[in-house]
């Protein structure tokens, strides 16, 4: 499976937009992007998956490039509750075991 | 909640110890993974069982083993137990066996090991 680059830690003010990056430019055709966060020492929790368009869904919108190498996970209005890991992970598609392989994510922190 | 339920919530043993971490899937769920969070590792996957039989195992320690029974639900028996051993183990179940569409992983609550 491809491997991710995300940034360590960023800052979000409540109620305004949270953008998060993510870099997969070893992906390769039939990988799905995935996004989980982890709000402290909780089970993750699935956020939203996509393999080539857009992607929106009730927690959050997914755009990935079209070259497919970086994608950007929009939390629209962020919360306080928002506050967790948030982690990109690039896993194979109906071949693979469906395993996820975690990387370090971003902190995000939002604040009043 | 998500559905899936982890028992025990924590476990706090001693070295050279054995113990059982129950999990049971959501309902309809046939696929079953457990994974490991230590604060240096971070999350790791451990190994994956679908429709009771193995499938795929990620760097699981041989002192560790697991299984899924009939009515589905997995245990993970950890044996000879280390300090290094102290940390969260999760267990996710999704529909499918394989990875893309529709088989996002659902996690439990987690258990956590702490061994003295």
């Amino acid at each position: 499976d491809a491997k991710t680059t995300q940034p360590p830690s960023m800052d979000c003010a409540e109620g305004r937009a949270a953008n998060l990056p993510c870099n997969h430019s070893t992906i390769s055709g039939n990988e799905y992007v995935y996004w989980y966060r982890q709000i402290h020492s909780q089970g993750p929790q699935y956020i939203i998956h996509g393999l080539k368009n857009n992607e929106t869904n009730e927690m959050a919108s997914l755009i990935i490039t079209e070259d497919r190498k970086s994608s950007t996970l929009i939390l629209p209005h962020a919360t306080l509750r928002d506050t967790a890991v948030y982690y990109c992970i690039v896993s194979s598609g109906a071949d693979s075991w469906g395993k996820l392989q975690f990387g370090a994510g971003t902190q995000v922190v939002v604040t009043p | 909640d998500s559905g899936v339920t982890q028992t025990p919530k924590h476990l706090i043993t001693a070295t050279g110890q054995r113990v059982t971490l129950r999990c049971s899937p959501r309902s309809g769920d046939l696929s079953v993974y457990w994974y490991q969070q230590s604060l240096d590792q971070g999350l790791q996957f451990l190994i994956q069982y679908y429709n009771g039989e193995e499938r795929a195992k990620g760097n699981i320690l041989e002192r560790f083993s697991a299984q899924q029974f009939p009515d589905l639900h997995s245990e993970l028996n950890l044996s000879s137990l280390e300090l290094g051993d102290s940390a969260l183990y999760f267990c996710a179940s999704s529909e499918r066996l394989g990875g893309g569409i529709g088989n996002e992983q659902f996690f439990g609550p987690g258990t956590r090991l702490t061994v003295l």
